[in-house]
Order: structure tokens, then C-alpha cells, then sequence
């Protein structure tokens, strides 16, 4: 089937607009993590789910950010107000399960861009 | 100081060469991760170990869980070797969130 599919692969907004970054995990998969990588750098945690529970947001950021994942398939990552420091590409991954040494499977990304 | 390092950052060889980039790590892991981040952005999972040593094709990883220290080789390098590659650590415990090194760049030139 499909791998990871995230949308849109490109935003750009203006400062304090608010953004909403969706991704498709694969088919099946029970874990979904949200990353986000600046340019030259690794990527970083953010926030994942198990199923629609939310198990673990300790990298978010600050209270802008937020993440769903309402019926434990797709999950919506909102930026509230953006600011240029938001700038970054935001990578979505899904696995089988929460484990540590299961497989994760990327998505494209999506590249924001705040001016 | 990073709980991931990679070195080198950056890494420029011949057509042919053996490769080594080299991973360590401050936590305590259930499994280490190495990823390839392509040209054009997409990342892919190449191994995943947790001890001792996997081969698939020219790509060779293998950890050592008390130097808490890894290392992926890639053997008879080709120009469609370069990219970026990442290595990742999961916790240990039950969190499968990843903690990413920065990444080495690597160009194989033909």
C-alpha cells in the first residue's frame, strides 16, 4: 500500500496565521510521530500518538503547538500565531507500534515557510 | 552536549572508497537507528540493531552497547552512495520516540 503521505509538501503564511500540517500514516500502523528538522540538522521529536492517545508532547515547543490524532489514523499538527522562528520542515512517521525497535516510515515532509 | 553525536559532520570520498561514519550516544537505548536522508529530502530507514552487527548489501552497521558506540560502513562506495545519514537512538523503556544526531554528509565522487 501507500507509505506516508503528508500535506501540503509547501506552505508559506504570514506571521500570526495560523497553519494546519496533516499526515496520513500508513495503513494500519498504531504509532505516529511528528518531528521537525531545520535546515543543516537532525530532526528533533515533537510529539507522538499510540492509537488517538496522545502519549508523549514533551517536544512541543510552547502552547502554539498542538496535535491531534481524533480516530487514531490521520493527525492534524496546528501552529497557532506563527512566527519566523516556526520556519522548519515538519516530518511525520508511522510504525507498527510504540516500540523503540520497530521500523519507522517517514513521510516527504512538509517545508514551512514563515515570512 | 548533544545525547547523539555523529562524526564526521561532513565526509567527501572517491568512487570505490570504504566509508565509516561513526555514532555515540549518553543514554541508555533499546535500539539504534540509521537512517538515509536523500537529496531531495526523503528519509529512509536502513537498519535498525539493538547488538552485534547486520549486513544488507554494501551497508554494513554494528553497535557496541557497553562503548555505547556505533558505526555504519558502506563498502565500494558509489556516487549514488551520497546523501545525508542519521542515526537515531530509541530510549530505553517503551517510548518509541527517536533522538536524531545532526547527520554526516556524504558526497562520493565518480
Amino acid at each position: 500500500g501507500a507509505g506516508v503521505s503528508q500535506s501540503p509538501r509547501y506552505k508559506v503564511t504570514k506571521r500570526g496565521q495560523d497553519v494546519a500540517l496533516r499526515c496520513d500514516p500508513i495503513s494500519g500502523h498504531v504509532s505516529l510521530y511528528w518531528y521537525r528538522q531545520a535546515l543543516g540538522q537532525g530532526p528533533e521529536f515533537l510529539t507522538y500518538f499510540n492509537y488517538e492517545a496522545q502519549q508523549d508532547k514533551s517536544g512541543l515547543p510552547n502552547d502554539r503547538f498542538s496535535a491531534e490524532r481524533p480516530e487514531g489514523s490521520i493527525s492534524t499538527l496546528t501552529i497557532q500565531r506563527t512566527e519566523q522562528r516556526d520556519s522548519a520542515m515538519y516530518r511525520c512517521a508511522s510504525s507498527l507500534s510504540g516500540q523503540p525497535y520497530n521500523e519507522q516510515f517517514f513521510g516527504p515532509g512538509t517545508r514551512l515557510t514563515v515570512l | 552536549k548533544n545525547e547523539v553525536e555523529q562524526s564526521p559532520q561532513n565526509l567527501t570520498a572517491q568512487e570505490g572508497e570504504f566509508i565509516t561514519i561513526n555514532c555515540s550516544y549518553s543514554v541508555g537505548i533499546s535500539a539504534l537507528h540509521w537512517l538515509q536522508q536523500h537529496p531531495g529530502g526523503g528519509i529512509v530507514s536502513l537498519f535498525m540493531l539493538s547488538s552485534g552487527k547486520k549486513k544488507h548489501g554494501r551497508l554494513i552497521a554494528t553497535i557496541n552497547i557497553q562503548e555505547k558506540h556505533s558505526s555504519l560502513h558502506i563498502t565500494a562506495s558509489h556516487p549514488r552512495d551520497s546523501a545525508v545519514y542519521i542515526c537515531a537512538v530509541g530510549r530505553g523503556g517503551s517510548q518509541g520516540n527517536l533522538i536524531f544526531g545532526k547527520g554526516t554528509k556524504l558526497s562520493v565522487k565518480p
